[in-house]
């Protein structure tokens, strides 16, 4: 089984400029989440959706920050103008439909892409 | 805030020892669950334990949940150097999950 893919690995630009990263689940997950991981602390929940709806965005930056799941499968997450703070680890997860299954499920995370501001 | 507190932040034992980390919460959950992530990797999913379970075993791993007390422990016997990683404890609540600051855990060989 395929795992999540996300794309680039590794980003570097400068202050005010655009970046937007990928991500690509597990094939028949319906839920999708992007985290930011800043060094030397947990992981933070930025967006969640289930299949191409959002069921939680209260922790996305959405004057700079979007994310977009159009056709329920892959996704985009993008940053507009980046800030110094945005450094970090973006971690995109995919996990099964808990919400119709009834069972709590586990999720399975990507490589993550490592954004720089400079 | 939603995140818990996990303890220590670092633990360094020696390779053969076992290893405990515990995770406090705040708010009523449904399930937690402990994930992995060695260094420059993503999260690798360890072992879920539901609101209404007390322990849970998984090969080396044991998950223990107080309910009363808000709290987790994860325990790692028999550790190895690859067990070397950083330990998180997520926290599901409804449709959300929350991640504490984890614990980061040297064994050496």
């Amino acid at each position: 089984e395929a795992g999540v893919a996300q794309s680039p690995r590794y980003k570097i630009i400068e202050k005010r400029q655009s970046v937007a990263f990928w991500c690509n689940p597990i094939s028949g997950h319906a839920t999708l989440y992007w985290y930011q991981q800043i060094l030397g602390q947990g992981p933070k929940l930025l967006i969640q959706f289930q299949n191409n709806g959002v069921v939680d965005d209260s922790q996305l930056p959405k004057d700079r920050f979007s994310a977009e799941r159009l056709k329920g499968v892959d996704s985009t997450l993008k940053i507009q103008p980046a800030k110094l703070e945005d450094s970090a680890v973006y971690l995109c997860a995919s996990s099964s439909n808990f919400l119709t299954s009834g069972r709590p499920a586990k999720q399975f995370f990507g490589p993550g892409t490592r954004l720089t501001v400079l | 805030s939603q995140q818990g507190e996990e303890d220590p932040q670092a633990l360094s034992i020696q390779e053969g020892e076992n290893a405990t980390m515990n995770c406090s919460y705040k708010t009523s959950i449904n399930n937690l669950q402990w994930y992995r992530q060695n260094s420059g990797r993503g999260l690798v999913h360890l072992i879920l334990i539901r609101s209404n379970e007390r322990e849970k075993h998984s090969g080396r791993l044991r998950v223990t949940l107080d309910t009363s007390k808000k709290s987790s422990s994860l325990l790692i016997t028999a550790s190895r150097a690859a067990d070397t990683a950083s330990y998180f404890c997520a926290r599901n609540t409804g449709n959300q999950f929350y991640f504490g600051t984890g614990t980061s855990l040297t064994v050496i060989p």
